[in-house]
């Protein structure tokens, strides 16, 4: 069974930094491409961020490029997002997802930038 | 990466059938068969309905189907049920990129 695991979510303030975890078990990790994608409160589903299988390859959508870095660990089969320069805007639960479809989706995690 | 556009709502009766579009442009939607639709119900992660413009995953019932014209991709529920109210929405790969539609609301009246 597929699962997905985000962690490291919480109240951090403007300018701060936090580095999200997705646990992943249930699959083949290293072969999939993974990816991260946020919902603000109330709204609709933003993709944020992706890596291919192996980690050679990142890719950022433009609101978060420069500030967020994504990696992953195949040899524990958890992929990372860190965050800086964080803004209110970045408020939003981040939910990790596996492969070019997104064919599963952890349960996400609540990132709060705020004063 | 520009948002895909769809309907704010849809709504419809037990048993009749809905569909939710999404216009994109050449550069997402219309240039790369990597539409999929996912449903949302409140509080819980998407759930994914619909992938490669048509295709059903394993477990999802055959009353949803998807296609797509041009720019504009489209997801059909057939024999509405209660269960069905949710969000929905539309991602399309887009180059190195991915772009989601803003979301429908479905109301099963």
């Amino acid at each position: 069974e597929v699962q997905l695991l985000e962690s490291g979510g919480g109240l951090v303030q403007p300018g701060g930094s936090l580095r999200l975890s997705c646990a992943a078990s249930g699959f083949t990790f290293s072969i999939y491409a993974m990816y991260w994608v946020r919902q603000a409160p109330g709204k609709g589903l933003e993709w944020v961020s992706g890596i291919s299988g192996s980690g050679g390859n990142t890719y950022y959508a433009d609101s978060v490029k420069g500030r967020f870095t994504i990696s992953r660990d195949n040899s524990n089969n958890t992929m990372y997002l860190h965050m800086n320069s964080l803004r209110a805007e970045d408020t939003a639960v981040y939910y990790c997802a596996k492969d070019l479809i997104f064919d599963f989706w952890g349960q996400g995690t609540l990132v709060t930038v705020s004063s | 990466q520009s948002a895909l556009t769809q309907p704010p709502s849809a709504s419809g009766s037990p048993g009749q059938s809905v569909t939710i579009s999404c216009t994109g442009t050449s550069s997402d939607v219309g240039g790369y068969n990597y539409v999929s639709w996912y449903q949302q119900h409140p509080g819980k992660a998407p759930k994914l309905m619909i992938y490669e413009v048509s295709k059903r995953p394993s477990g999802v019932p055959d009353r949803f189907s998807g296609s797509k014209s041009g720019n504009t991709a489209s997801l059909t529920v057939s024999g509405l049920l209660a269960e069905d109210e949710a969000d929905y929405y539309c991602s399309s790969f887009a180059g190195n990129n991915f772009s989601f539609g803003g979301g429908t609301k479905l109301t099963v009246l």
